[in-house]
Order: structure tokens, then sequence, then C-alpha cells
């Protein structure tokens, strides 16, 4: 089925370790974002890119890497993790032709620091 | 900034009764409004919109309708069902820049009992 893939959906990593979270799109959008969600607190924007070759940040970027060299994939990056970059993830995409709401969620990243 | 403030759950109701979870932003632009609900174990689908002042976005039951003159967008449902149990955000997108990033508010938890 066509949408916004993420994987893995969870993961334990210990004070330190560095990973990468996948997401990837078949819906040839041009916009994709990560964004992180903790309790209390919605979701919060982490960063963001508008096409192949361009990223920027969000509220919340320290701590995190991203890249975008195909439209279809959109690597988040954890350079050392900690215990307050527990949380669930979720990758977002939307056509740069649709209006500010056909937001594509994939089904999240359950990430717990140790 | 953009803001936007949710009421607190949980919200316990029996099935059948009416349903109303209150949300209200600040935006420094034009926004666009939304509602998304996200299911256990489940990414965040888009339920409703509206983008322009006195619109009224509605699906599966639920409306809401864009107050500019008191910056609300309360979700209401005339009768809700067992299945409607799910945390419910209210989110923003200001036009006004080139991020397309999503504001949301922290979410409101909805129990239905039978």
């Amino acid at each position: 089925n066509a949408g916004v893939t993420q994987t893995p959906k969870f993961q334990v990593l210990k004070t330190g370790q560095s990973m990468t979270l996948q997401c990837a799109q078949d819906m040839n959008h041009e916009y994709m974002s990560w964004y992180r969600q903790d309790p209390g607190m919605g979701l919060r924007l982490i960063h963001y890119s508008v096409g192949a070759g361009i990223t920027d940040q969000g509220e919340v970027p320290n701590g995190y890497n991203v890249s975008r060299s195909t439209t279809e994939d959109f690597p988040l990056r954890l350079l050392s993790a900690a215990p307050s970059q527990t949380s669930v993830y979720f990758c977002a995409s939307q056509s740069g032709g649709q209006g500010p709401y056909g937001y594509t969620f994939g089904s999240g990243t359950r990430l717990t620091v140790v | 900034g953009n803001s936007v403030t949710q009421m607190e759950g949980p919200v316990t109701l029996s099935e059948e009764a009416f349903l109303t979870i209150n949300c209200t932003y600040t935006a420094t632009g034009y926004p666009s409004l939304f509602w998304y609900v996200q299911y256990p174990g489940e990414g965040l689908q888009l339920l409703l919109k509206a983008t322009k002042a006195d619109d009224k976005g509605s699906n599966k039951g639920f409306e809401a309708t864009y107050r500019k003159e008191t910056t609300s967008f309360h979700l209401e449902k005339g009768s809700v069902q067992v299945s409607d149990s799910a945390v419910y955000f209210c989110a923003l997108s200001d036009r006004d820049t080139g991020r397309r990033a999503l504001t949301f508010g922290s979410g409101t938890r909805l129990q239905v009992q039978p």
C-alpha cells in the first residue's frame, strides 16, 4: 500500500549510542518532516525537507541530523542518544501541489534510551 | 509564534453522548486548521480541516467550525461510539511561511464506554 513507511517500530538504545530512524514514502511527495511525540506535549517538529537536497531545522533539532539525498527517503540520525530523546517519532510527507492539509503520517517509531 | 491549546483529557463519555473538545489557537498569520485522530498503536490520520473563517469541516459525524473572531476550532460529534475512542489533536498550519509545518495541541484522549 502507498504511504509512509517507518522502521524500526521499536528500538531500545543505550546512552551514547547512535542510530538512524528510517522513513520512506512512495507517493513522490516533495515535503517530508520528522516529529516527536511526548506525553502532554503533542507533536513537535524536529527537521523538515522541502525537496531532495534541502533540509532545515524545526522546533527541537538539537541532537538530530537529517539528509535528503532522494525524494523517497528522509532518515533521522541520533548522533549520541540521551534519555531525553526517549519518545515516539513520526515521519510525515506532503505533496508540494496540495494545500497545507495533505499530510500522510507513518505509524511511528517508539524509541527508549536507557 | 504559533500555538494551539486543547482541553485536557481524558474525556470519558457513554456511548451516544454528545462530544465537544475545545481548541483555541494563536497564529501570526492566517492559518489553516485541522483535527487529527490517533488510534492506539497507529500514526495520525486527518479527520477534518478548514482553511478560512466560517468554514465547517466535517467527516465521520465529526464537525468543527473555523471561528476567527474567537480563534477557536472546537470539535463536536452528536453521538459518539466506542470505536471513536482515540486521541484527538488540534493543529494549525501557517500558510504565510514556507515551512508547511504543523503546530499541534497536546492532544485529548477520548474514552467511550458501552
